[in-house]
């Protein structure tokens, strides 16, 4: 498919090993935060979501993070698979909840 | 598992026709979503429908566009006097409930030559 994101960056990852892929956000008012996986040419796909009264939540293979101090959210995702090839977003809704706010997204590239 | 459909997937127009994109939420869900992504940028919010009216539109959303649940089961978007610039993937969402996931479709790829 064509590719999105030729100008995102990219994180570059050999099978197997662990990935982390970061996204930083403004408001300090947000309360819940989302990850999407976007594979080439398909919509984005919900991965985890995490609540601002959390710091950390686990899924299968994928773990986030969420640092309120310094307003910073991480995406761990655990032996890295060729199929994790994709570009990861960070989304938080507004207050009402009736709108997502995307952040610029990170290519991940699996090398096998 | 139920998934969000979108029709066409791909739509070429000549600039100055109107399009109309159009998507089947998830059956049980009450709030629909437009978003769209121009190459190489992130997903932008369009519009957000609920009970049969706009819930929230960002500033792109302007009298271009227009959005309307002909019936039970469709969701479309309509926009009008396309220019270059409309040159994107149109993505629907949907969801059960505020705040909760949202699920999207394949997208529509729209070309304005």
């Amino acid at each position: 498919g064509e590719s999105v994101g030729l100008h995102l960056p990219t994180l570059s990852v050999q099978e197997g090993d662990n990935s982390i892929i970061n996204c930083a956000y403004s408001n300090s008012a947000s309360d819940y935060f989302i990850w999407y996986k976007q594979e080439s040419g398909k919509g984005p796909q919900f991965i985890i979501d995490i609540r601002s009264n959390m710091d950390k939540r686990q899924g299968q293979r994928v773990t986030v993070l969420l640092n309120k101090t310094v307003k910073h959210l991480s995406l761990q995702i655990a032996a890295t698979q060729p199929g994790d090839s994709a570009v990861y977003f960070c989304a938080e809704p507004n207050n009402a909840g009736n709108m997502l706010t995307f952040g610029g997204g990170t290519r991940l590239m699996v090398k096998p | 598992e139920p998934e969000v459909t979108q029709t066409p997937s791909h739509q070429v127009t000549q600039m100055g026709q109107e399009v109309i994109l159009r998507c089947v939420p998830i059956s049980n869900h009450l709030y629909f979503y437009w978003y769209r992504q121009i190459l190489g940028q992130k997903v932008e919010f369009l519009v957000s429908f609920y009970n049969n009216e706009i819930s929230e539109k960002s500033e792109i959303f302007d009298d271009q566009f227009s959005v309307e649940r002909p019936d039970g089961s469709n969701f479309t978007l309509k926009i009008r006097s396309t220019k270059l610039e409309d040159s994107a993937m149109y993505f629907c969402a949907s969801t059960q409930g505020r705040g909760t996931e949202a699920f999207f479709g394949q997208g529509t790829r729209l070309t304005v030559v």
